[in-house]
């Protein structure tokens, strides 16, 4: 079956800590996005990637890193430098060809104490 | 002004009502997207439009590209209905999602 794996679904961290959140996908879609939400908010954009080996910083890019080294893996690393990484993150992905319908992944839930 | 609006923002309606959720918008679109997300959940797609009607199982969802509208109706709700239903937008040539401000539902038994 085709679609969005996230792993782990829970994740737990202490402060002062990287964290990378994984991403796959088998859709064969050349854009990934990696979004942030708290708790009764609405999405955030963190970082997108239109191509392999070339990615854009969305609305809340700071503290977070990415790499998109293949078409099929969009990591999330959660530096130290986040002042308050604890949220649930999910991952997506895209065709390329107009209207990009999104396809989200599960999500990870990372608390970081 | 957000460039998505969905009304209404919070929404209880009693089992088997017939429920119906707006989303307008300002931004010209090809397509507008409908998601879910249950309590704790991740999102599921439910449609992607770009003209006229969908319908699947209990859900239905409208659009008017001309007057900038969508609908989304649930007819003979039912508890599990009960989630956040998020209307999205494409934006052309920069393959972001404006994201409505989301319509909480509740569905009593």
């Amino acid at each position: 079956d085709g679609g969005i794996t996230q792993s782990p679904k829970y994740l737990f961290r202490k402060e002062g800590q990287n964290v990378t959140l994984s991403c796959e996908q088998n859709l064969n879609h050349d854009a990934m996005y990696w979004y942030r939400q708290d708790p009764g908010q609405g999405l955030r954009l963190i970082y997108y990637s239109q191509i392999v080996n070339d990615f854009q910083k969305g609305d809340i890019a700071e503290g977070y890193s990415v790499s998109r080294e293949k078409k099929e893996s969009f990591p999330l690393t959660v530096t130290s430098a986040q002042k308050n990484p604890t949220a649930f993150y999910l991952c997506a992905s895209s065709s390329s060809g107009d209207p990009y319908e999104q396809y989200f992944g599960p999500g990870t839930r990372l608390t970081v104490t | 002004k957000n460039e998505v609006e969905q009304s209404p923002q919070n929404l209880t309606a009693q089992e088997g009502e017939f429920i119906t959720i707006n989303c307008s918008y300002s931004v010209g679109i090809s397509a507008l997207h409908w998601l879910q997300q249950h309590p704790g959940g991740g999102i599921v797609s439910l449609f992607m439009l770009s003209s006229g009607k969908k319908k699947h199982g209990r859900l239905i969802a409208t659009i008017n590209i001309q007057e900038k509208h969508s609908s989304l109706h649930i007819t003979a709700s039912h508890p599990r209905d009960s989630a956040v239903y998020i209307c999205a937008v494409p934006t052309s040539g920069t393959y972001k999602y404006i994201f409505g401000t989301g319509t909480r539902l509740k569905v009593l038994a």
